[in-house]
């Protein structure tokens, strides 16, 4: 399994962009990079997935460099409603992959203020 | 699209009867569901994995007994916790995907009080 190491918590400010990166030393070469949200007695909801360069959505971006050890999520201009649990998945449930992308790490704990 | 449907949202039962709550998915048919549960402040923990007409395989250290896993049709996925104690309780979570997709669609999760 790629294990993930992300930040446990970071603090921003409402209208702020918001980087959160993950590393993931060992990601093979099938694995895909996905990232969830989760609310407070929630279940988790997709946001992004990605498996090189940048993708964008209509909520988020990810970056992807080359060696893909790592990959950041951008949350532009952030409100107080983006306040909640985010986490960085990798792996490939297909083709035998290792399924990391089922295990949840501690994920980084994003809190918005006014 | 993708929405999966988790029920009930809360339940409290007493000690030594059993739950079960349900998983649906509504717009998809999901090949493979996922049974998580999550203590306060922590993160998810994968209990079992379960494909349609199959057995659920089982994480390590989760109790195959105690918490019984149906995957009866592509939309619905059941768990049965049988002879609740309070040590499960704990927030439920169900996840569901098809072939190909390397995303998971979550429920809404069931939060479990166990007296």
């Amino acid at each position: 399994l790629a294990k993930t190491t992300q930040p446990i918590s970071m603090d921003s400010y409402e209208g702020q962009e918001v980087n959160i990166t993950c590393s993931h030393n060992n990601i093979a070469t099938n694995d895909y990079i996905t990232w969830y949200q989760q609310f407070p007695s929630q279940g988790p909801r997709f946001i992004i997935q990605g498996y090189k360069t940048k993708v964008t959505n209509e909520v988020a971006s990810l970056f992807i460099p080359a060696d893909r050890k790592s990959s950041t999520l951008s949350l532009p201009r952030v409100s107080l409603s983006d306040t909640a649990v985010y986490y960085c998945l990798v792996g490939n449930m297909n083709y035998g992959g290792s399924q990391g992308n089922l295990i949840f790490g501690k994920g980084t704990k994003l809190s918005v203020k006014p | 699209g993708a929405v999966v449907s988790q029920h009930p949202s809360w339940v409290i039962c007493k000690s030594g009867t059993s739950v079960k709550i349900e998983c649906r998915s509504l717009d998809f048919q999901a090949t493979t569901m996922f049974w998580y549960r999550q203590f306060p402040k922590q993160s998810l923990m994968l209990m079992a994995t379960s494909n349609e007409g199959s057995k659920a395989t089982y994480e390590q250290g989760v109790e195959k007994d105690k918490f019984l896993i149906n995957h009866a049709s592509l939309t619905l996925s059941t768990l049965t916790v049988t002879s609740a104690h309070p040590e499960d309780s704990s927030f439920y979570i169900c996840s569901a995907r098809w072939d190909s997709n390397e995303k998971l669609f979550f429920g809404s999760g069931t939060q479990l009080s166990v007296l």
